[in-house]
C-alpha cells in the first residue's frame, strides 16, 4: 500500500512556466519534507513542515515555495523553473523522530 | 561543510561476495544512523538503522557496524546478489524534537552475476 504518494511521477514544463508538484501521505505523520535530487547526488533538503511550522533551508532558492494545507498534503511550487531545476523531487514524511519515509519522486524536466 | 563522509563512491562486487560501505561523521550530537537503498528512478527506501548504544545490528544479509569512539559506521552486505545493485546512502540525524537527515554522498553498488 502506497504510504507517500507523489503526483505526477513525470512532469515536463517550459523554462519560466510555474509548476506545482504534489505529495500526499496516509501515515498521518507530523513532518513532511521536500528534497531535490540531481543525478548521482544525495537528496538535498529544500524545506520541511513540522505540522504547520515551515522550515526553510538557508540555501533553498526563493524560486521554490511550499504549501501544506492539511496534515495529508504538501505542495512544492517552482515559480519560474530554470534548466538547473531539472531534477527528481522527493517528498518524505516522518513522525519527527528517526525514520523518514520517501515517496517515489517526481522527475521534472525543463525545456 | 559535509558532515557525513561516505566511501567508496562506487563498488563492484561479485555475486556471493561481501559489499562494505563506510561512513564517518563529525557531529557528536548525531544519535541515529540509517542506511537508505535507492534504485534508479525510485525514492530512497530505509534499509536498516542503528543507534549508538549498540555496536552492531543485523537484519538478514545486511549488517551495520558502529564505532562510536571513531565516529564511524559501515554497512556490510553478505552474499551480495545482483538485485542488491543500487545506490546506498548513509545518513545521520540528531533527536532534537524533529529530525532532518544529513546524507552521505552515496555509493553506487554493482553486483556482477
Amino acid at each position: 500500500d502506497a504510504m507517500v504518494i507523489q503526483n505526477p511521477r513525470y512532469q515536463v514544463t517550459q523554462f519560466g512556466k510555474p509548476v506545482t508538484l504534489s505529495c500526499s501521505q496516509t501515515l498521518n505523520h507530523n513532518v513532511m519534507y521536500w528534497y531535490q535530487q540531481k543525478s548521482s547526488q544525495a537528496p538535498k533538503l529544500l524545506f520541511h513542515y513540522y505540522d504547520k511550522d515551515f522550515n526553510n533551508e538557508a540555501d533553498t532558492p526563493d524560486n521554490f515555495q511550499s504549501r501544506r494545507p492539511n496534515t495529508s498534503f504538501c505542495f512544492l511550487d517552482i515559480r519560474s523553473p530554470g534548466l538547473g531545476d531539472a531534477a527528481m523531487y522527493l517528498c518524505a514524511t516522518s513522525t519527527g523522530i528517526d525514520e523518514q519515509y520517501f515517496g517515489p519522486g517526481t522527475r521534472l524536466t525543463v525545456t | 561543510q559535509q558532515q557525513v563522509k561516505q566511501s567508496p563512491q562506487s563498488l563492484i562486487v561479485q555475486k556471493g561476495g561481501i559489499s562494505i560501505i563506510n561512513c564517518a561523521y563529525e557531529n557528536t550530537a548525531f544519535d541515529y544512523f540509517p542506511w537508505y537503498q535507492q534504485f534508479p528512478g525510485k525514492g530512497p527506501a530505509l534499509l536498516i538503522a542503528i543507534r549508538p548504544d549498540v555496536s552492531e545490528k543485523k537484519e538478514g544479509r545486511f549488517t551495520i557496524s558502529f564505532n562510536k569512539s571513531a565516529k564511524q559506521f559501515s554497512l556490510h552486505i553478505m552474499d551480495s546478489q545482483p538485485g542488491d545493485s543500487a545506490t546506498y546512502f548513509c545518513a545521520a540525524t540528531g533527536n532534537s524534537g524533529y529530525s532532518t537527515l544529513t546524507f552521505g554522498k552515496g555509493t553506487m553498488l554493482l553486483v556482477s552475476p
